[in-house]
């Protein structure tokens, strides 16, 4: 089945020790997102790849970083994770250009901060 | 700037009830408004996808609604069972770009 894949589920870091996490999809999608979800609050869009071009949203902090090698994969780098960043990190890929652009998400990393 | 709301923030409910969760936005040019459900420490399914020229979309016992011009959308679950036990977010998008998430309706249905 097509789908959207995160690794890994649960990661736990320490206070500033860099941490990446990995999203790969199945769909060939053009499109890639990343966003946090804190404990009971929404999804909040930290950045996106249409294609190669990478779009960051404009309060992401500069902590937050991206790289997308080709289209099926998308990692996001945290490089000095603070106690603030803990939160469920969701990867979701579309395919603009239709009429559609609906979203898929993947199954989510939890991210624990010690 | 969009704003997405969703009432109740929480819901419980006796199996076998139809019920109806609620979405507001405050920008009415969207793209399209998506339903989702997502269950606890996991990550979001897509339930129903409604294109901005659309009014409804139905798979199973649910139908979303969506009145653009007044900034609202209905999910609406027939027959509820507990296995719908779940948070509900809507989410709208501008062109072809993110989406805008409300806060979630967490719903309980008991047996």
């Amino acid at each position: 089945d097509a789908m959207v894949i995160q690794n890994p589920r649960y990661q736990v870091t320490q206070f500033g020790k860099p941490v990446t996490l990995s999203c790969s999809q199945t769909l060939n999608h053009n499109v890639m997102y990343w966003y946090q979800q804190k404990s009971s609050q929404a999804p909040k869009l930290l950045f996106h790849y249409y294609d190669k071009d990478f779009n960051n949203e404009a309060d992401t902090p500069d902590n937050f970083q991206s790289r997308r090698p080709n289209t099926s994969f998308c990692f996001l780098d945290i490089r000095s994770p603070g106690l603030g960043d803990a939160a469920m990190y969701l990867c979701a890929t579309s395919r603009a250009g239709t009429s559609l652009n609906e979203q898929f998400f993947g199954p989510g990393t939890r991210l624990t901060v010690l | 700037k969009q704003e997405v709301t969703q009432i109740p923030a929480a819901l419980s409910v006796p199996e076998g009830e139809n019920l109806v969760l609620n979405c507001s936005f405050t920008d009415s040019a969207i793209y399209n408004l998506q339903w989702f459900r997502q269950d606890p420490g996991k990550g979001l399914t897509s339930l129903l996808l409604i294109q901005s020229s659309q009014r409804e979309q139905t798979s199973g016992r649910l139908n979303a609604s969506l009145d653009k011009s007044s900034g609202r959308s209905t999910l609406y679950i027939a027959a509820s069972q507990p296995g719908d036990s779940a948070t509900y977010l809507c989410a709208v998008s501008h062109n072809t770009d993110k989406l805008i998430f409300g806060t979630g309706t967490r719903l309980q249905v008991f047996p």
